[in-house]
């Protein structure tokens, strides 16, 4: 079995500052780690995710994230965050192989002030 | 990644009725998943449904009271029975399909039990 924690459950920030929120997961075996953006009153959206090969993944938006196994952690970083990644952000683990059941952290909600 | 669609997008129901969702998927799909998000809380899957059998209930959820079709591979519905307030929460059904190992969301239902 997985489990997923976010070390930060609100994490307030001003505009252009960098941003790292933290993950950290448990399991036996293999995985596959996901993060997801929630925007107000919106669905999940996939904003990255690390399946294999480089442990440095990136999205489109300017989102990276680093697969650490030693340290079993998946943190998302940002070096300069906009109004608009106001939102709330999810990390997700899943066991390798697919066609598996994601289990989800308890969310950090990003605001980003003017 | 797949185009999903939920019915409805909301709804305000009387305690000890039942709801059903409709979860819409653009292509076929092997795995269909349902999630249950309470109010300021994280994900919570209730059970995977795959074409052509039985669905696979988590721990605390149970099919008498989340019976879910699963009637061809594009579409699933979810049924809330015997609603209470404590059932008040964002329904998402989520698919993973092709070779992607990832899952995608649709938008959720936003069910109010009064």
């Amino acid at each position: 079995a997985q489990s997923v924690t976010q070390l930060d459950s609100q994490v307030p920030v001003f505009e252009e500052a960098p941003v790292e929120l933290r993950c950290n997961y448990s399991s036996s075996v293999s995985v596959y780690l996901f993060w997801y953006v929630q925007y107000p009153n919106q669905g999940l959206q996939l904003l990255l995710k690390y399946l294999s090969g480089s442990t440095l993944v990136e999205s489109i938006n300017g989102f990276e994230a680093e697969f650490n196994k030693s340290q079993t952690s998946f943190h998302l970083r940002k070096p300069s965050v906009h109004i608009s990644d106001t939102a709330e952000y999810f990390c997700a683990v899943s066991g390798a192989g697919g066609a598996q059941k994601l289990v989800f952290g308890q969310g950090t909600r990003l605001t980003i002030n003017p | 990644s797949a185009v999903i669609s939920q019915k409805p997008s909301r709804d305000i129901c009387q305690r000890g009725t039942s709801l059903t969702i409709q979860c819409q998927v653009d292509s076929q799909v092997t795995m269909m998943f349902w999630y249950r998000q309470q109010p300021g809380q994280s994900l919570t899957l209730i059970a995977t449904a795959n074409q052509g059998s039985e669905a696979t209930y988590e721990s605390g959820f149970v099919i008498d009271k989340f019976p879910i079709s699963r009637p061809n591979l594009t579409f699933s519905t979810l049924t809330v029975s015997n609603m209470s307030p404590e059932d008040s929460s964002i329904y998402l059904c989520s698919v993973e399909g092709g070779r992607e190992d990832t899952q995608y969301f649709g938008p959720g239902t936003r069910l109010t039990v009064l």
